[in-house]
């Protein structure tokens, strides 16, 4: 079945301790995204990858980096979590954006900072 | 990637038609109209994608005007299964970000 997997699906943490939020796809999707949803402000997108070793900044990656080392995986990184990062996040994935093919979501991982 | 405009909210009867607008009005030529719907906190899931020409699936159909500065989705018999938030977004194969807005919250009326 093809799908996108996030771990932990939910996640209660204190301020400063560092954290990763693995995503993984098994359909060989180039392109991977990682995206937060707060109330009233929609969802935003953190950063994107669009190949092994090949990654960029969304519209709000300050407090996040990302790792893209295997196709397959795009693990999120928190390496000083802030209360302000307390969200709900996805995960995504889809062929390269202009094949007009259709983006796969994770279930989320909802993340509480302290 | 353009920007998209919708509607925050919408009721709909069950049973009717649910016709959602979206605009984007500064849309380029290699730009693709997609629609998603998140229901509850679930990740979005897909709905229907078009270019130009007008679509339909097994969910919805999309119509695209002629200048394709806005389109409509429409779900022909909306049930109470349908109520989601429903995210039109625009995408090209040149510029990688992608742009969700907040959407349009459908409320499907028993």
């Amino acid at each position: 079945e093809a799908q996108v997997t996030q771990n932990p699906r939910y996640l209660i943490t204190v301020t400063g301790k560092k954290l990763t939020v693995t995503c993984s796809q098994n359909m060989n999707h180039e392109y991977m995204s990682w995206y937060r949803q707060d109330p009233g402000l929609g969802l935003r997108q953190i950063y994107y990858s669009m190949n092994v070793e090949v990654t960029d900044k969304g519209d709000v990656p300050e407090g996040y980096k990302v790792s893209r080392k295997e196709k397959r995986n795009f693990p999120l990184i928190l390496e000083s979590p802030s209360p302000n990062q307390t969200s709900l996040y996805f995960c995504a994935s889809s062929p390269l954006p202009g094949t007009s093919a259709e983006a796969f979501f994770g279930q989320g991982t909802r993340l509480t900072v302290v | 990637d353009a920007k998209t405009t919708q509607p925050p909210s919408m009721d709909c009867a069950e049973g009717r038609a649910a016709n959602l607008p979206c605009n984007h009005s500064t849309i380029s030529g290699n730009e693709y109209v997609y629609w998603y719907r998140q229901i509850h906190s679930q990740g979005p899931q897909y709905i229907i994608h078009g270019l130009k020409n007008n679509e339909t699936n097994e969910m919805a159909s999309l119509i695209i005007t002629e200048d394709r500065k806005s389109s409509t989705l429409i779900l022909p018999h909306a049930t109470l299964r349908d109520t989601a938030v429903y995210y039109c977004i625009v995408r090209s194969g040149g510029y990688q970000k992608v742009t969700f807005g907040i959407g349009t919250k459908l409320q499907v009326i028993p």
